[in-house]
């Protein structure tokens, strides 16, 4: 069974920074893209960041370009997002979501992690 | 930016009858597009992909169509497990956009 599982969210000051993980497991998690999706309190869903399977492609929504960065280590199954500057409209769940076909970065996401929350408020 | 706009936002439906809901791509995404559904407290959850392929697991009742700019999810016979968020996605290039969102409600 593949699961996705989130960590490393909690409340933050604004200008501070926060690097949330998702740890993999139940697939072969260097044969899929990988990405974040982040969802503000009772608002709709948002595309945040991905990665390619081998790291060479990698892409950021405009509102968080130049802050956030996506990583990921294929030896132990793990994504991760270096979040900088956070700001308040930064405030949401993050989910971690698999690639929903091998190798191709342009692909559904299939499944999602349950997500972490992370709030940014003084 | 690829903008997708659902609709309607809202939508009342009784058990067991049809829900058709639809979504708009500002350009084209071939047949790039996905459905999901969000129940309250519950990360999303793939539907159809491919504009009209079935995610493993998921009932027959629900059908994709379309391509291009217009896209359609129908719901055959409303169960009561249906009633929830659902989102539509593109995924022709990046940024990946959703729509934001129709909530199938009972009516």
């Amino acid at each position: 069974e593949v699961q996705l599982v989130e960590s490393g969210g909690g409340l933050v000051q604004p200008g501070r920074s926060l690097r949330l993980s998702c740890a993999a497991s139940g697939f072969t998690f260097d044969d899929y893209a990988m990405h974040w999706v982040r969802q503000a309190p009772g608002k709709g869903l948002e595309w945040v960041s991905g990665i390619s399977w081998n790291s060479g492609s990698i892409g950021y929504a405009d509102s968080v370009k130049g802050r956030f960065t996506i990583s990921r280590d294929n030896a132990k199954n793990s994504l991760y997002l270096q979040m900088n500057s956070l700001r308040a409209e930064d405030t949401a769940l993050y989910y971690c979501a698999k690639g929903g076909a091998e190798i191709a970065f342009l692909t559904w996401f299939d499944p999602w992690g349950q997500g972490t929350l992370v709030t940014v408020s003084s | 930016e690829k903008v997708m706009t659902q609709s309607p936002a809202t939508l009342s439906v009784s058990p067991g009858e049809r829900a058709t809901l639809s979504c708009r791509a500002s350009q084209s995404v071939n047949s790039n597009f996905a459905w999901y559904q969000q129940k309250p407290g519950q990360a999303p959850r793939l539907l159809i992909y491919g504009a009209s392929t079935r995610a493993t697991g998921i009932p027959a009742r629900f059908s994709g169509t379309g391509s291009g700019t217009e896209f359609t999810l129908t719901i055959s016979s409303l169960q009561s497990e249906d009633f929830a968020v659902y989102y539509c996605q593109q995924y022709n290039n990046w940024p990946y956009t959703f729509g934001q969102g129709t909530k199938l409600e009972i009516k």
